[in-house]
């Protein structure tokens, strides 16, 4: 069974562009979380969806980030336009909980991003 | 928020030597994590343990919820253990998101 796919692996793009970073999480599974990490901040959550639905985007740094769920199979997570300090890996993970019963989640490989 | 503290942040084994890393939690929780972050940076769960014990191979977990905390034993350490382990919460008012720790960063010596 295939886990939670990311692509693109590596991203490298200059200051200014627009990036979008997808997610297919794992079947069935009805939460998807985007996450980032930093040498400065480690992981922390960007936005939480359950059931394609936004439920906690705090973490989303400014309006330069934005995150769509169209539905159940796909998630993107765009950055425009970008800047050096977005540089991070970009995780994605899913889990069959919900808001109120927690599970186990499950991460993707990652996406490297690289603002120049 | 929740805060998560993890130690020792550095370790550095022999070969076949045994260890536990400790993770301590600042509220209650519905949700502990272990996850194991590989040198291709890849984050490999390795248990769900929000209360108790369980066990995997050469490792195994215990998870004392009402003194919050949480401990990961690794025997038998072999080189493929390196990298960082880093424990994970969800608190009990949270929607889902998991609050990571800093890390233990792992380093298995042949």
């Amino acid at each position: 069974d295939a886990g939670v796919i990311q692509s693109p692996r590596h991203e490298v793009t200059e200051m200014g562009q627009e990036v979008t970073l997808r997610c297919k999480p794992i079947s069935g599974h009805n939460s998807l979380f985007w996450y980032r990490q930093t040498m400065m901040r480690g992981l922390e959550l960007l936005i939480y969806f359950n059931n394609n639905v936004p439920i906690d985007d705090s973490g989303m740094p400014e309006d330069r980030f934005s995150a769509k769920m169209p539905n159940a199979s796909f998630s993107t997570l765009k950055i425009q336009p970008s800047e050096p300090r977005d540089s991070a890996v970009y995780f994605c993970a899913s889990s069959a909980g919900t808001s109120k019963a927690h599970v186990t989640q499950y991460f993707g490989p990652g996406t490297r991003l690289t603002v120049l | 928020g929740i805060q998560v503290e993890q130690s020792p942040p550095d370790l550095i084994l022999q070969e076949g030597a045994n260890s536990t890393l400790r993770c301590n939690f600042s509220d209650s929780v519905n949700n502990l994590q272990w996850f194991h972050q590989n040198p291709w940076g890849q984050l490999i769960n390795l248990f769900y343990i929000p209360s108790g014990t369980k066990q995997n191979g050469r490792l195994s977990a215990t998870t004392v919820a009402t003194e919050r905390y949480s401990l990961l034993y690794i025997s038998s350490s072999q080189t493929t253990d390196s990298g960082v382990y880093f424990c994970a919460v969800t608190g009990s008012s949270n929607t889902g998101k998991l609050i990571f720790g800093q890390g233990t960063t792992l380093q298995v010596k042949p």
